[in-house]
């Protein structure tokens, strides 16, 4: 079944601290990765994308992700993370032979950052 | 501003009664998703449209739901006869053709007493 899992559903940092949260998928086929986030009453934003090519894309606000597909992880990091950063941050999956390219999400994983 | 505007923003209703959420997206796009957000959950896949057309329904939207793009632009989503397990937040948002980007708007949040 295709899935996406996030194993980390809470983390706290201080502010200054490296930031790695883990996303692996299940998903049969050439894939699109996405990770959004969703700060304290707001909207699901898009952080960052990835379709194909380099492996390690480069989002907003500091943030990266790398593709390894060899491991179907999809991993976020941040090297130096910043109290406003606090928020829910979710991995996104979908198939590009999905002709609905349809989102499939992990669960999530509460950040967050103590000044 | 999120390019999406959803009302109503907040609905309250008792068991069994009807609800209608509304999705406008300020841009054109010939697609458009519904997603449900439950408490401690990530989004999931309701429905989409390609332009008027609904082609695909998850096994989450029973009979008792429906939904509608009449015009290709704005779409609604009911909920009949509504359960308390139908609280959460409702999401809609136009959709990237050929990649899956999503551009969510703020939501509709459901509370069933």
């Amino acid at each position: 079944a295709q899935s996406v899992s996030q194993h980390n559903h809470h983390v706290i940092l201080s502010e200054a601290a490296s930031l790695e949260l883990g996303c692996n998928y299940s998903y049969g086929g050439t894939v699109n990765l996405f990770w959004y986030v969703q700060y304290p009453g707001q909207h699901l934003q898009l952080l960052l994308k990835y379709f194909s090519g380099d492996p390690l894309v480069k989002g907003i606000k500091g943030f990266e992700a790398e593709f390894i597909k060899s491991k179907f992880s999809f991993n976020l990091r941040k090297p130096s993370v910043q109290w406003s950063d606090t928020a829910e941050y979710f991995c996104a999956v979908t198939g590009r032979m999905d002709s609905s390219y349809k989102l499939i999400f992990g669960s999530g994983t509460r950040l967050l950052v103590r000044p | 501003d999120t390019g999406v505007s959803q009302d109503p923003r907040h609905k309250i209703t008792k068991r069994g009664q009807n609800v209608t959420f509304r999705c406008d997206p300020i841009s054109e796009h010939n697609r458009l998703y519904w997603y449900r957000q439950t408490l401690g959950q990530g989004p999931e896949f309701l429905t989409y449209f390609q332009n008027e057309a609904q082609l695909e329904k998850s096994r989450l939207l029973s009979d008792r739901f429906s939904a509608e793009r009449p015009k290709g632009s704005f779409s609604t989503l009911e909920i009949q006869r509504t359960e308390q397990g139908d609280s959460a937040m409702y999401l809609c948002g136009p959709g990237t053709q050929n990649t899956g980007e999503l551009f969510f708007g703020e939501g509709s949040r459901l509370t069933v007493l």
